[in-house]
C-alpha cells in the first residue's frame, strides 16, 4: 500500500500568496497530524485530527488552517504565506490511541520568498 | 508540560562498533516513548516504543532502547553499527495521562564511519 502521500515534494511560494498543502492515507486511520520540521527544532505540531470532521490546534498554528472532511485527506492550507514559514511539513497518522504509533508521509519542502 | 530532550546535537562512531543515542523526558505520568529514524530528504521512519512491560524494547534494523524510570531516559542502542545507519534520529514521547501529541527531541545526527 502507499501509506501516505504528500504533494507537492516542494514548493516555492511568493509570500502573501496562499498555497494548499496536501496530504493522503490509504491505512484507514483515524487520527492525522501536520508537522513541521526546521534545523535545530526538531518537529513541531501545527494542527492534528483525531477523527474525520475534527480538528485540533498544536504547538505552532498560527498562520495554518485544516480541515478534515472525510478519513484519508488532511489538507494544510497557508492562507498568506510569510518567509518564516519556509519549512519541511509533515503529514502523519496513526489509528488514534495514545500507545499507536505515528506513520509519516515523505514530506513537502516549502520555500517562501 | 512535557518535553524531550537529545543532549548530543551529533554521534561519530566507527562501523563495527556500539552505537547509543541519548535521549532523556520529563512528563507528568508515566510516558510512551517512541524513536524514529530519518534518512535524508525522507519522512520518518518507526524504530521503536516502549508502552509498558519489559524495560528493554528490540526494534527494526537490529535497534533496541532500554527505558529506565529512575533516570528518565530511553537511550537507543545498537552493538554494531553500519555505515547505513548514518542518519537522523528523533526520540519523542507522549504522556500516559493526557490526551497530548507527541513531542519531538530536536535529533541526533549520528555518523557512522568504515
Amino acid at each position: 500500500t502507499a501509506g501516505i502521500t504528500q504533494a507537492p515534494t516542494s514548493q516555492i511560494l511568493a509570500a502573501g500568496r496562499s498555497m494548499t498543502l496536501r496530504c493522503t492515507q490509504d491505512m484507514r486511520h483515524n487520527a492525522m497530524y501536520w508537522y513541521r520540521q526546521d534545523l535545530g527544532l526538531g518537529l513541531r505540531l501545527i494542527h492534528y485530527s483525531n477523527t474525520a470532521g475534527t480538528t485540533g490546534k498544536g504547538e505552532v498554528p498560527d498562520g495554518y488552517s485544516v480541515s478534515r472532511a472525510n478519513t484519508d485527506d488532511f489538507p494544510l492550507t497557508l492562507a498568506s504565506a510569510v518567509p518564516s514559514q519556509t519549512s519541511v511539513y509533515f503529514c502523519a497518522s496513526s489509528e488514534g490511541r495514545l500507545t499507536d504509533t505515528q506513520y509519516f508521509g515523505p514530506g513537502t519542502r516549502l520555500t517562501v520568498l | 508540560a512535557q518535553s524531550v530532550a537529545q543532549p548530543e546535537d551529533q554521534v561519530n562512531v566507527a562501523e563495527g562498533n556500539p552505537l547509543t543515542v541519548k535521549c532523556t523526558y520529563s512528563v507528568s505520568g508515566n510516558p510512551y516513548l517512541f524513536w524514529y529514524v530519518q534518512y535524508p530528504n525522507r519522512g520518518l521512519q518507526f524504530l521503536l516504543k516502549y508502552i509498558t512491560g519489559d524495560n528493554l524494547v528490540k526494534g527494526s534494523y537490529g535497534f533496541e532502547a532500554e527505558f529506565n524510570k529512575s533516570q528518565t531516559s530511553f537511550h537507543l542502542k545498537k552493538p554494531s553499527a553500519l555505515v547505513s545507519d548514518s542518519a537522523l534520529y528523533f526520540c519523542a514521547v507522549r504522556d500516559r495521562g493526557s490526551q497530548g501529541n507527541l513531542i519531538f527531541g530536536k535529533g541526533t545526527k549520528l555518523s557512522v564511519k568504515p
